[in-house]
């Protein structure tokens, strides 16, 4: 099992971003897959999921204005669009395979985003 | 939202010593006989690791110096003996409720 992620990225404030998150190893439609922020130096906070196989998405509501998700069947990848890009957004991103209890038991390597003019 | 709340937020622990690291909930995370709270190791520059599911359940390819217990509220990682290799951050997950929430991450730190 293996989740790719996009490469870093460096974006004006305002500006809106879509980074991408490449599953293989595993059937696609089967599994949630979660998208996590961790702010330098701080802790995890779940932004929300998306499920392949119904297409079904679910937001924590601190992020539901911020971030959008989609999915490609076709390549196995799951996106987050993150809109109106301000400093508090400049994190890492991690995406993350949903386990059979609700534990995250394969991750991305990150995705680093910085926003700066 | 449920609450987890780790202590210490950092601990310095001797090599071949145990290491102790609590995890509290503002409520139960239980569920069906079950304790929906996992802990998670996580090295500078790194993915977060899963260690231990279910609260007492290592996962696969996890050393058994590593160890979960509780119930409800009130959780446990220990480390014993921790090794060198051990030198990261600690966070705990439940998944009993939306949304999942983390722990505020616990530092170790070899004395």
């Amino acid at each position: 099992v293996q989740l790719q992620q996009s490469g870093a990225e460096l974006v004006k404030p305002g500006a809106s971003v879509k980074l991408s998150c490449k599953a293989s190893g595993y059937t696609f439609t089967e599994y949630i897959i979660h998208w996590v922020k961790q702010r330098s130096g701080q802790g995890l906070e779940w932004i929300g999921w998306f499920y392949p196989g119904s297409g079904s998405i679910k937001y924590n509501e601190k992020f539901k204005d911020k971030a959008t998700l989609t999915a490609d069947k076709s390549s196995s990848t799951v996106y987050m669009e993150l809109s109106r890009l301000t400093s508090e957004d400049s994190a890492v991103y991690f995406c993350a395979r949903h386990g059979h209890y609700g534990n995250y038991d394969y991750w991305g390597q990150g995705t680093t985003l910085t926003v700066s003019s | 939202d449920i609450v987890l709340t780790q202590s210490p937020a950092s601990l310095a622990v001797s090599l071949g010593q145990r290491a102790t690291i609590s995890c509290r909930a503002s409520e139960s995370v239980d569920s069906y006989g079950n304790s929906f709270m996992h802990w998670y190791q996580q090295k500078p520059g790194q993915p977060p690791k899963l260690l231990i599911y279910r609260a007492s359940n290592l996962e696969s390819g996890i050393p058994a110096r590593f160890s979960g217990s509780g119930s409800r509220t009130d959780f446990t990682l220990t480390i014993n003996p921790v090794e060198a290799d051990d030198v990261a951050t600690y966070y705990c997950q439940q998944s009993n409720e939306d949304p999942f929430t983390f722990g505020s991450g616990t530092k170790l730190e070899i004395k």
